[in-house]
């Protein structure tokens, strides 16, 4: 299975939206509502965001939101702060898992 | 507290073998499916292995199929991952992650992490 397609970077100013996208095929994505998200900040390990396309864990903030149309899932982050720059990576149940090309958001 | 300390990184020259290990703490270890996660330096992540409650279903990713071995001790709450015919591009930092749901191996995500440890393959 090839990586799920995500921008390379985002880019946003304290307080503002941000979307990432994460584009995969109907093998993918598209068939599963088992897609993650997940935060790396440099030298960390992974943490868990978002899970089954649109569920928070437990001590997430309600400013990460996710949602998938067709072949497409995204992550938004609304109110964008300081913390949140890092990098993020989407990933999807496709009988193994696949993980995407992972986006950087800076906050500007 | 959810620990995951992973341990046995290391350099490594081609061709010869590894075993990580991943001690677990803070949870029923025995009730959840385990993974191991790789990040080659400077690039994304890529899903390895995972193995079942009890070890009993084992699934790999095809980069890694047939040299890598996923297995788990349920009595020392431990987790492995033994590398054969290790290759240059096998060089990463392995982090073991737990399945967040009980007793599923497949769909459900990965809610706790290690920190790691750095595999390097070089002659």
């Amino acid at each position: 299975q090839s990586a799920l397609t995500q921008p390379r970077s985002v880019s946003g100013s304290p307080g503002q939206s941000v979307t990432i996208s994460c584009t995969g095929t109907s093998s993918d994505v598209g068939d599963y509502k088992f897609v993650s998200w997940y935060q790396q900040h440099p030298g960390k390990a992974p943490k868990l965001m978002i899970y089954d396309v649109n569920e928070r864990p437990s001590g997430v903030p309600d400013r990460f939101s996710g949602s998938k149309s067709g072949n497409t899932a995204s992550l938004t982050i609304s109110g964008l702060q300081a913390e949140d720059e890092a990098d993020y990576y989407c990933c999807s149940y496709a009988g193994n898992y696949v993980f995407g090309t992972g986006t950087k958001v800076t906050v500007l | 507290q959810v620990q995951l300390v992973e341990s046995g990184g290391g350099v490594v020259q081609p061709g010869r073998s590894l075993r990580l290990s991943c001690a677990a703490s803070g949870f029923t270890f025995s009730s959840h499916g385990m993974h191991w996660v790789r990040q080659a330096p400077g690039k994304g992540l890529e899903w390895v292995a995972v193995i079942s409650h009890d070890g009993s279903n084992k699934y790999y990713a095809d980069s890694v199929k047939g040299r890598f071995t996923i297995s788990r001790d349920n009595s020392k709450n431990t987790l492995y991952l033994q590398m054969k015919s290790l290759r240059t591009e096998d060089m990463a930092v392995y982090y073991c992650a737990k399945g967040k749901d009980e007793y599923i191996v497949g769909t459900t995500p990965f809610d706790y992490w290690g920190q790691g440890t750095l595999v390097t393959v070089s002659s």
